[in-house]
């Protein structure tokens, strides 16, 4: 692995199912991010994770949880999926809070 | 909230420069960023500003003025390759990144 990796790449989920996007780095940076990415609006933060252990909610965190048990694992679970909950989901990592942040390949989420 | 305007369309020529501006309104500035993001794949980082002043990066330039809430990303001998939307972001003072709706670029033969 080298980077960032995402999984799965796509999905389909019919509404009320769960579903756990999952992301991983190997570059073993602390801090790691969730956004969702929809036309119009540029990408908007879920849940980040300043350093394994802890966890904050962003711009848009009703409806997702998250968990950091390692520094490498960061997944995204949608405990009840909506169909507003249809976007490309990118998973991002960084050095530190105020460093720059690198992308995952994304994963995009219909949900009907 | 945070406020990042940029223009949501250009087009031009190859060989051509274009500039893209993006101004901001944020609780506090810690950086800005610019990120390119061709369809359908992740933004990948370009370039970082902190100071006041110009950033050179081969064809690549970014500008930012801190008093101005204003930054502009300039594309020089532009490529057909260089067709993407370009993402202007800035670090507010709760270290949190926030992200303009983009400007996609179209580089025309």
């Amino acid at each position: 692995i080298a980077g960032i990796t995402q999984a799965p790449t796509s999905q389909i989920l019919a509404a009320g199912r769960r579903m756990t996007l999952r992301c991983t780095q190997d570059m073993r940076h602390n801090a790691m991010y969730w956004y969702r990415q929809d036309l119009g609006l540029g990408l908007r933060l879920i849940h980040y994770s300043n350093t394994a252990g802890t966890t904050g909610k962003g711009e848009v965190p009703d409806g997702y949880s998250v968990s950091r048990a390692n520094t490498d694992d960061f997944p995204l679970t949608l405990a009840s999926a909506v169909p507003s909950q249809t976007s490309v989901y990118f998973c991002a990592s960084s050095g530190g809070a105020e460093d720059t942040q690198y992308f995952g390949p994304g994963t995009r989420l219909t949900v009907l | 909230g945070q406020n990042i305007d940029q223009p949501t369309e250009m087009t031009a020529t190859e060989g051509a420069i274009v500039q893209i501006n993006c101004t901001y309104q944020t609780s506090g500035f810690n950086g800005l960023f610019w990120y390119q993001q061709h369809a359908g794949e992740a933004p990948t980082f370009l370039s970082y500003n902190v100071l006041d002043g110009l950033e050179e990066k081969g064809r690549f330039s970014s500008f930012l003025s801190r008093s101005k809430g204003y930054s502009y990303l300039l594309l020089k001998e532009l490529q057909m390759k260089d067709s993407a939307s370009y993402l202007c972001a800035v670090i507010s003072d709760d270290y949190k990144l926030s992200f303009g709706a983009g400007t996609t670029v179209t580089v025309r033969a």
